[in-house]
């Protein structure tokens, strides 16, 4: 039962252009929604988060939206930089359960010169 | 602060065999927890611990698995009698409020063969 899903295993991009990444939940239950960024032989990083109650976030070059009524939620990255190629994980938590983190499969981002 | 330890970075150990990962949080990070991550997928929640007190296990937590964290200080994962499947990443993460913004370590890889 996947709760979480990215559905894009893999996303090009280059230089310079927009980066959208996607992510669906199933989950009603949801209410708080965090994107963390993964390089090899290292652990996640957070990136950028929205509660429920607010439909954007934006932070430096980084914007999350958010759509209630699809469930849905995307990660915007502009200008795209090389740095930023890594897996991008989507993940999603519910009030009341400690933070506990339900993550999407990740998408890798590669961003081409 | 020096983030999250995780200690071993990698372990090869044959089936049967027994195994402990040590995790050291940041030391103000009253919540710690462990995630286990397989080829292709995200991180999935095993366990957590406020302070000392383990709070919640995931189904994925077999008997064979164990965790603790004395004194709510580092926290030590056991795997006991480990099986193929077993093989993954494990990542421990640590967090004060506010929600799911964890700081993770850069994970123990497990292979068992």
């Amino acid at each position: 039962d996947q709760q979480v899903k990215q559905n894009s295993p893999s996303l090009s991009v280059q230089e310079g252009r927009i980066s959208i990444l996607n992510c669906d939940y199933t989950n009603s239950m949801f209410d708080y929604f965090l994107w963390y960024k993964k390089y090899p032989a290292e652990g996640p990083t957070f990136l950028i988060s929205i509660s429920s109650i607010k439909d954007k976030n934006e932070d430096g070059r980084f914007t999350v939206f958010l759509n209630k009524s699809a469930k849905h939620l995307s990660l915007h990255i502009v200008p795209s930089q090389p740095g930023d190629s890594a897996v991008y994980f989507c993940a999603a938590s519910a009030f009341g359960t400690a933070s506990k983190l339900t993550f999407g499969t990740g998408t890798r981002l590669q961003v081409t010169l | 602060d020096t983030g999250v330890s995780q200690d071993p970075r990698h372990k090869i150990t044959k089936r049967g065999q027994n195994v402990t990962f040590r995790c050291d949080p940041i030391s103000e990070h009253n919540r710690l927890y462990w995630y286990r991550q397989t080829l292709g997928q995200g991180p999935e929640f095993l366990t957590y611990f406020q302070n000392e007190a383990q709070l919640e296990k995931s189904r994925l937590l077999s008997d064979r698995f164990s965790a603790e964290r004395p004194k709510g200080s580092f926290s030590t994962l056991e795997i006991q009698r480990t099986e193929q499947g077993d093989s993954a990443m494990y990542l421990c993460a640590s967090t004060p409020p506010p929600r799911g913004k964890y700081t993770f370590g850069s994970g123990t890889r497990l292979t068992v063969v």
